[in-house]
Formats: C-alpha cells, sequence, structure tokens
C-alpha cells in the first residue's frame, strides 16, 4: 500500500551546518509530496510541497525536489540555525488520504 | 484568527468510559481529518471528510467513530477507549481535498486510558 519512509532520528547539527533529511514513497498513483514542521508543543506546519515530478518546494531556506524515478522527496538547507530545531515529518497525498512518515527530530546547537 | 481548535488539550479517562474530543475550524474549510500521532509511527490518519454528512475510514478507524453534521465541527467519539488508544490526537482541516490545498492542523490533544 501506499506509505511514506523516512531518515530515522534524531539528528543534532552544528550551526550553519548542512542539513539533509531523506524521503522516499510508495504510492500506487501520483501522489503529491509535503514537508511538515512540528515545533515543541505544537501542531504541525506546512513547511513546503511539490505536486508534481520535478517540481522543486522551498521555503525559509529549505528544499525539496520530488524525483519520480527514485520515488524520493529529500529535504535540505545549505546552512541551518537553532530555530530550525523541530521534529520535521514527510507526507504524500493521494486520493483522498494522507500518509505521513515517523518524523525526524532535529536538534541544533550554537 | 484562522485557525483549527481542539478541545480537551489534555485528557486521562479509565478504560471503558466514553469520551468526545472537539475539533471545530473558523475557515469554512470542506476537508478535516483526525489523526493520532505515536513514538515511532508518525500520524496516521484516523478518519476524514470531504464535506457535511461525508466521512470515511483512514489507515486506523478501529475503535473511533466521527461524524460532521457541520461544516465547522468533526468531532473525534471513543465509545469505550482502550489503553492502546492513548496517543496524540490532531484534527486538520484544509480548504477542499486536492494537493494544492494545505492542512491546518490544531494544537493536538493528548489522551492517557488507564
Amino acid at each position: 500500500g501506499d506509505s511514506v519512509t523516512q531518515m530515522e532520528g534524531p539528528v543534532t547539527l552544528s550551526e550553519e551546518a548542512f542539513l539533509t533529511i531523506n524521503c522516499t514513497y510508495t504510492a500506487t498513483g501520483y501522489p503529491s509530496l509535503f514537508w511538515y514542521v512540528q515545533y515543541p508543543g505544537e501542531g504541525l506546519q506546512l513547511l513546503l510541497k511539490a505536486t508534481k515530478a520535478d517540481d522543486k518546494g522551498s521555503n525559509k531556506g529549505f528544499e525539496a525536489t520530488y524525483r519520480k524515478e527514485t520515488t524520493s522527496f529529500h529535504l535540505e538547507k545549505g546552512s541551518v540555525q537553532v530555530s530550525d530545531s523541530a521534529v520535521y515529518f514527510c507526507a504524500q497525498n493521494t486520493g483522498n488520504q494522507f500518509y505521513f512518515g515517523t518524523g525526524t527530530s532535529l536538534t541544533v546547537i550554537p | 484568527e484562522a485557525q483549527v481548535t481542539q478541545n480537551p488539550r489534555y485528557l486521562i479517562t479509565v478504560t471503558g468510559k466514553k469520551l468526545t474530543v472537539t475539533c471545530s475550524q473558523n475557515m469554512n474549510h470542506e476537508y478535516m481529518s483526525w489523526y493520532r500521532q505515536d513514538p515511532g509511527l508518525g500520524l496516521r490518519q484516523i478518519y476524514y471528510s470531504m464535506n457535511v454528512e461525508v466521512t470515511d475510514k483512514g489507515d486506523v478507524p478501529e475503535g473511533y467513530k466521527v461524524s460532521r453534521k457541520e461544516k465547522r465541527n468533526f468531532p473525534l467519539i471513543l465509545e469505550s477507549p482502550s489503553p492502546n488508544q492513548t496517543s496524540l490526537y490532531f484534527c486538520a482541516s484544509s480548504f477542499r481535498q486536492g494537493s494544492y490545498n494545505e492542512q491546518f492542523f490544531g494544537p493536538g490533544t493528548r489522551l492517557t486510558v488507564l
């Protein structure tokens, strides 16, 4: 069935380091792909999205490219900040349902 | 302010005692959904609703009920809660179901069933 697999955490980086969080998906159709972010004690917020192959979603310095050939949607940021510390969820939408990954906890230390 | 609200935010109850978690949105959204978040499992969709009086099962509907009598409200009902329903629950809504529509999440309800 449809699913999302993302990189296990937790991830700890120093400020200004490069970030990659891997995400792959399985889908019967042509899903839309999302990254959501969850700050401590809060609900999820949409970070970025891509709706078709080769689309690049970007927001707040984060980027992810929809790769149909590798069924991937890896999240990247060139220089992380302490304020980026949060849990990141990859998700896909096929039909009427959403499927989320298990989440990757990121801690950025000064 | 556009938002999704959930009540209560925290709840401790005992096995078998019926409970309802309310969800309300003020954005006139058609699509609403309930998720549970568990360590190591991420978010899993329980039920969703495409519009008033239209609901459908997600991935983990067992032990839950929902209703959508009004567009703004989508309560989650646990008729006979069990300890395996201890979890963090999120309600979400979007303007319409579709890949271009962002889901807005509520703040979460932490439920403990003893």
